[in-house]
């Protein structure tokens, strides 16, 4: 059973063009993150949602806005894509102090 | 600001041989502590934790690390390395608004 589930596995796309990237957490879990790691290896937080209200948000562009339909989902959209939105994203949920992590999403921007 | 510190971005050790990851934090409260091993091309796995108590952790994989406050250290050590260890190691520092700061990782290379 798979704990943090994220779709797709892997984004080719445009500059410009618009895509979403979806997590689905089974755990029952309270709060979901997106993180974004870079081609360093560097793991930064996006977002953080707890029972679908937004707690976390870095300084993370507004052309990135995350939405949570239920307690169990916390999507990504991202407009305009560029250059250097290339990365992996992970999502993430966590309980108490451990946060479970998703496959990530390989992003690659055109 | 709370932070992490990996020294090392890259290690190297001999199958068999000790590993020893390092990670420094800086907190203004106690923390709770985290080490992640990240394989390629996936996502991070929990290793162990320190939360309270017991300042010596064990972790999964043979894994354990130390809270030394006075160091203000948590470093990751494996008495006997395998090459299914060769991975990607963060060290993580949770702060009380939930959030977890990670540091740059350590690449682990097991050399036959």
């Amino acid at each position: 059973d798979t704990a943090v589930s994220q779709t797709p596995k892997y984004l080719v796309t445009q500059m410009g063009n618009d895509k979403s990237i979806k997590c689905e957490q089974n755990l029952g879990h309270d709060t979901m993150y997106w993180y974004k790691q870079d081609s360093k290896k560097f793991l930064k937080i996006m977002f953080s949602y707890n029972n679908k209200e937004l707690i976390i948000n870095e300084t993370v562009p507004n052309r990135f806005s995350p939405k949570s339909p239920d307690k169990a989902h916390l999507n990504l959209h991202i407009n305009s894509l560029e250059l250097g939105d290339s990365a992996v994203y992970f999502c993430a949920s966590s309980a108490t102090h451990e946060q479970f992590f998703g496959p990530g999403t390989r992003l690659t921007v055109l | 600001a709370q932070s992490v510190t990996q020294l090392g971005s890259h290690v190297s050790v001999s199958e068999g041989a000790l590993v020893l990851l390092r990670c420094n934090y800086s907190s203004s409260v106690p923390p709770y502590l985290f080490w992640y091993v990240q394989y390629p091309n996936q996502g991070l796995q929990l290793l162990l934790k320190y939360t309270t108590g017991a300042t010596l952790v064990k972790g999964i994989n043979g894994f354990e690390a130390e809270f030394k406050k006075s160091e203000t250290s948590f470093h990751l050590t494996k008495p006997s390395a395998h090459m299914s260890d060769a991975a990607e190691y963060f060290c993580a520092v949770r702060n009380r608004d939930d959030k977890i700061i990670f540091g740059k990782g350590t690449r682990l290379h097991i050399l036959p």
